[in-house]
Order: structure tokens, then sequence, then C-alpha cells
């Protein structure tokens, strides 16, 4: 099992519409949850990030945490062509006193106007 | 305040050449990562590095890639006898302290290394 899982895609959403992207995580310990855009040809981009189970708005963007799911989630309101890229989910892990990421393979959203 | 600086931002091989990729951390920032990302995947990462210092190397194919940052200068990545596997986006990253977790860890733009 990887540490990190997401559906790859890709992912299609009508203009307008909710765009739901999904993340489970195989490490119960796992204490943060971070998700990352990154569109085609750049480098990835800190979206949200969440620490405590529930819900976590920043504007049209929720991220959702259910830790005895081992499951999070990131949801788009009213979805616009801009926000088509990959997103990636990424968990911390702690090696020698110091942190790195560990990234999902990443979710291809489409979405279209 | 400058990013981090990734350079070159693309880099063609061919075969058995060897790659160095190179990494600016942003300033102040003492704390370096490589990640790899091979075409239609997510990141992985391949080491950590303080200055002068390798802290964990665990993500490193165990030939043919090597990782410094010293005193002085940028950290350099470099791969030598390149294969065609090893065509990939390498991205760096950096961090102000030893906790480079999403929030304090700021990544480069990228460097594309294509084997032909």
């Amino acid at each position: 099992q990887k540490e990190v899982e997401q559906n790859s895609g890709p992912l299609s959403v009508p203009e307008g519409a909710i765009a739901s992207l999904n993340c489970t995580y195989s490490d119960r310990g796992s204490q943060s949850f971070f998700w990352y855009r990154q569109y085609s040809g750049k480098s990835p981009e800190l979206i949200m990030f969440i620490y405590s189970n529930g819900d976590k708005e920043d504007g049209r963007f929720t991220a959702q945490l259910n830790k005895a799911s081992q499951y999070v989630s990131l949801l788009i309101r009213d979805s616009q062509p801009s926000d088509s890229a990959t997103y990636l989910c990424a968990v911390p892990r702690i090696i020698q006193g110091a942190q790195k990421l560990v990234f999902g393979q990443g979710t291809r959203l489409t979405i279209n106007p | 305040n400058a990013g981090v600086m990734q350079n070159p931002r693309h880099l063609v091989r061919r075969r058995g050449q060897e790659a160095r990729l190179r990494c600016s951390p942003m300033k102040g920032h003492s704390h370096v990562y490589w990640y790899r990302q091979l075409p239609e995947e997510g990141l992985k990462f391949m080491v950590y590095l303080q200055k002068e210092n390798i802290i964990d190397e665990s993500g490193m194919p165990k030939e043919r890639f090597s990782a410094e940052f010293p005193k002085e200068g940028p950290s350099i990545l470099r791969i030598q006898q390149v294969v065609r596997g090893d065509s990939a986006a390498y991205f760096c990253a950096s961090s102000p302290m030893r906790d480079g977790t999403g929030n304090t860890i700021y990544f480069g733009e990228g460097s594309w290394l294509t084997v032909v």
C-alpha cells in the first residue's frame, strides 16, 4: 500500500460546478496534510493545509480531514477553467528529526467551459 | 526577496553524459530538499541537505546520483552517465528550519532533464 494515494484522473468537471479531489494515507499517526496545485510545466504551489478533523475553508477551497478514515479531500467550489491543473496531496514524514513531504501521484483536473 | 533559484531550467543530455543541476535556496534558508518528478507521477523525495551535510539521502538511487550543499554556493545534484529513465523534472525546495513541511518549504521552478 502506498503511503499517500490519489486517483490519477483525469477528472473532468463543468465550469461552475464543485470539483472533489480525494486522498487516502496509510500512517494513522499523520498529523498534517497539504494540498498543492501544479500547472503543467510548473512547480507545485501550496494552496491548503489542514491539521484538525473537519473542514477548513479558504475562499473557494475547502479541505476536509477524517483521521478515523485516513481520508483527506479538497473541494473547489464554482470551478473555473484556471483551476485546471494537477492537484497533489502531501503528508510530512519525520526523518532524523526533520520533516520531508511524501506526495501522492496527483489528480489531473480539467474544468470544461 | 528572490525565491528558490534553479538552473538550468531545461537540460538535454545524451546517454552516458553527466548532468549537473544547481539550486540556490532562498536567502536565509540553510535546508535544501531535492525531489524528482517522473512524467505523469507525483514528486518523490530524493535527498535532504544542510550546509556541508547530507542529512537524509534515502530517496537517492544507489548509483550515479550524488548531491552536495557546500558552505559557499548552490546545492548541486549530479547525475553521472545519464540514461533515458533519468528524464524527469527535478525540483529543489528550501526551508529556513528543520521542519520542512508544506507551509515552510518553498519550491523552485524546477529543472527539466531530457536524455536523448
